[in-house]
Formats: C-alpha cells, structure tokens, sequence
C-alpha cells in the first residue's frame, strides 16, 4: 500500500538556518505529492505541492523537488524565520481510483531567535 | 472568505456514550474529507464525500463509526459505543474539485474527541 516516511522531530534551528526535512515515499502509479504545515493553534493549510516527476513545488521560501529515481520530496528553506516554527506534513495522492491523501507522521520544526 | 468550521471544538464523552461532530465545509465545495489525526501522528483518511454521494468509506475503523452529508453540504461524522481508543483530533477538509486527493484541500481546526 502506499505510505510516507518523514524524518523524526522536533527539529530545533536558529534564526537564518538552512532547513531540510527528509520526506520518502511509497506508492504505486505515478503519485502526487504535498507539504501541509500546521501552525500553532490554526489548521493544516497547504504549503506547496508537484504532481510529476522533476516538478519543484515553491511557496513562501520553501522549496520540494519531486525525485521519482529516490522516491522522495524533501523539504528545503534556505534561511527559516521564527515565523516558520510549526509541523510539517508530506503526503501523497496515488489516485487509481483512490480519493484519499497519505500522509506522513509530521516533523516538529522550532525556530529560535 | 470564511473557512471550514468544525464543532464542537472540544469534546468529552464517557466510555460507550455516541458522539455527533459536524463540519461546515467552504461554501461551494463539492468535495469533503474526514480524518482521524492520533497524538503525534499524521491524519489518517476515513471518508469522502462528492457532494451527498459518500464515494469513499474505507478508512472507517468499525462499524461504529458512521458518516453523512445528506444535502451535500453539511457534514456529520458520528461514532456510537465510543471507546478509549477513539480519542484523538477528528479533522474536516473541503476542496472545490471533483478531484479527490489530488486538488488542495482546505482543513478546519478539528474536534478533539476524550473519551474517559
């Protein structure tokens, strides 16, 4: 079946760090793939998403290629705000007659100043 | 615009008691999603709606658990005989396509269901 794999949090950073969190895959077909990010007391909301292979997904300084030859969609900012400290999910949209997105378990990121 | 609501907010029931959670989906949206989110872990699917049509009811845990948006708006997720491990944040989303998973979804703040 299909599945996520997302490295383990909290991930603490300093302000301007360089960010990735590591996102792999399992999915039959040709998926979509998602970064949600949860900000503290607000709902998910969708950061940025590629549906084919060598798309990269971009929003708000974040950056996500997606590497079918790895299977993975990592997600990078090259300099995180406080403002960025939240949870982010990857997930994926295998289709095939399937309507549900899988999604990964999370990673805690904190930002200090 | 106004976002997708979901209430109660907060919800605790004791064991065996049956519990009704609605969501307000965005205005227009044809598509809605229930999820169950456990603590510290990624939402997992359990139904989908086109409309009032329930296309989708495979991540369902048992049959105490049941779905429904009769005028294909308004949706309700009810679970009966609540147990302990139906505790967890029960999360609604919308989208404005018949796309499925594929198109953005749009997340209400969640119910967080105790169950004692």
């Amino acid at each position: 079946g299909n599945s996520v794999t997302q490295m383990e949090g909290p991930v603490t950073l300093s302000e301007e760090a360089f960010l990735t969190i590591n996102c792999t895959y399992t999915a039959t077909g040709y998926p979509s793939l998602f970064w949600y990010v949860q900000y503290p007391g607000e709902g998910l909301q969708l950061l940025l998403k590629a549906t084919k292979a060598d798309d990269k997904g971009s929003n708000k300084g974040f950056e996500a290629t997606y590497r079918k030859e790895t299977t993975s969609f990592h997600l990078e900012k090259g300099s995180v705000q406080v403002s960025d400290s939240a949870v982010y999910f990857c997930a994926l949209y295998s289709g095939a007659g399937s309507y549900q997105l899988t999604f990964g378990k999370g990673t805690k990121l904190s930002v200090i100043p | 615009g106004a976002g997708v609501s979901q209430s109660p907010r907060y919800k605790v029931a004791k064991r065996g008691q049956d519990v009704a959670l609605r969501c307000d989906p965005i205005s227009g949206h044809v598509s809605l999603f229930w999820y169950q989110q456990a603590l510290g872990q990624g939402p997992e699917f359990l139904t989908y709606f086109q409309n009032e049509a329930q296309l989708d009811k495979s991540g369902l845990p048992s049959d105490r658990f049941f779905a429904e948006r009769p005028e294909g708006s308004v949706s309700t997720l009810k679970i009966q005989r609540t147990q302990q491990e139906d505790s967890a944040v029960y999360l609604c989303a919308s989208s404005s396509t018949l796309a499925g998973g594929r198109d953005t979804q749009y997340f209400g703040p969640g119910t967080r269901l105790t169950v004692l």
